[in-house]
């Protein structure tokens, strides 16, 4: 069956720095979305992203954070300057273009921040 | 904000059906009621979909109260592995309207 792969599945940082993760969605979905879970919090939703462009972002998705499909296949999120708080796991997910279609995501990556 | 209800931690026998209640009493017309698991830290994991017809797949049964206000996910034998937490999620008919998610039950699946 196929799934949405994310890489790297830890990726450690020190503040101030990029970080890009990247998802590799299902290869016939249309919409592709960001979400993040501190530890022992919600699902907290970031950002959606259809025909190259975001479709709709939270209050948490500022001006830190940029997502892009450079390729047919690939969606990242880019984290331009982290923060301790920035620390969290990242999920992408993505779904097809039926109206009812559920999101399916990955496995996440889980970004720490020193 | 979750528009869904659900209690925080339930405990089921290894073996035994779980039946997981959702309250969703300001569902509108076009929105749909999801359910998803997340085991541990992992991905959050569809389960099942429902508008107001009763489903069934090869994971879960979801049954529909006929006003919607209200579901009820129900695992049939419960095993270790359904250990998780289990969000109850209403959301338009739309192709990319996102989940939101609230906080779950946490199952305990006790052997």
């Amino acid at each position: 069956e196929p799934e949405v792969t994310q890489t790297p599945s830890h990726q450690v940082t020190q503040m101030g720095q990029e970080v890009i993760l990247r998802c590799v969605p299902i290869s016939n979905h249309l919409y592709f979305y960001w979400y993040r879970q501190i530890l022992g919090q919600k699902v907290e939703f970031l950002v959606s992203f259809y025909n190259n462009e975001i479709s709709e972002k939270s209050e948490i998705f500022d001006d830190q954070f940029s997502v892009e499909r450079p390729d047919g296949s690939n969606f990242t999120l880019k984290i331009r300057s982290t923060k301790l708080e920035d620390s969290a796991m990242y999920f992408c997910a993505s779904n097809g273009d039926r109206s009812n279609s559920p999101l399916h995501f990955g496995n996440g990556t889980r970004l720490t921040v020193t | 904000d979750a528009k869904t209800t659900q209690p925080t931690s339930m405990d089921c026998a290894e073996g035994r059906a779980a039946n997981l209640p959702c309250n969703h009493s300001t569902i509108s017309g076009n929105e749909y009621v999801y359910w998803y698991r997340q085991i541990h830290s992992q991905g959050p994991q569809y389960i099942i979909h429902g508008l107001k017809n009763n489903e069934t797949n090869e994971m879960a049964s979801l049954i529909i109260t006929e006003d919607r206000k209200s579901s009820t996910l129900i695992l049939p034998h419960a095993t270790l592995r359904d250990t998780a937490v289990y969000y109850c999620i209403v959301r338009p008919l739309s192709g990319n309207t996102p989940l939101v998610f609230g906080k779950g039950t946490r199952l305990s699946v006790i052997a």
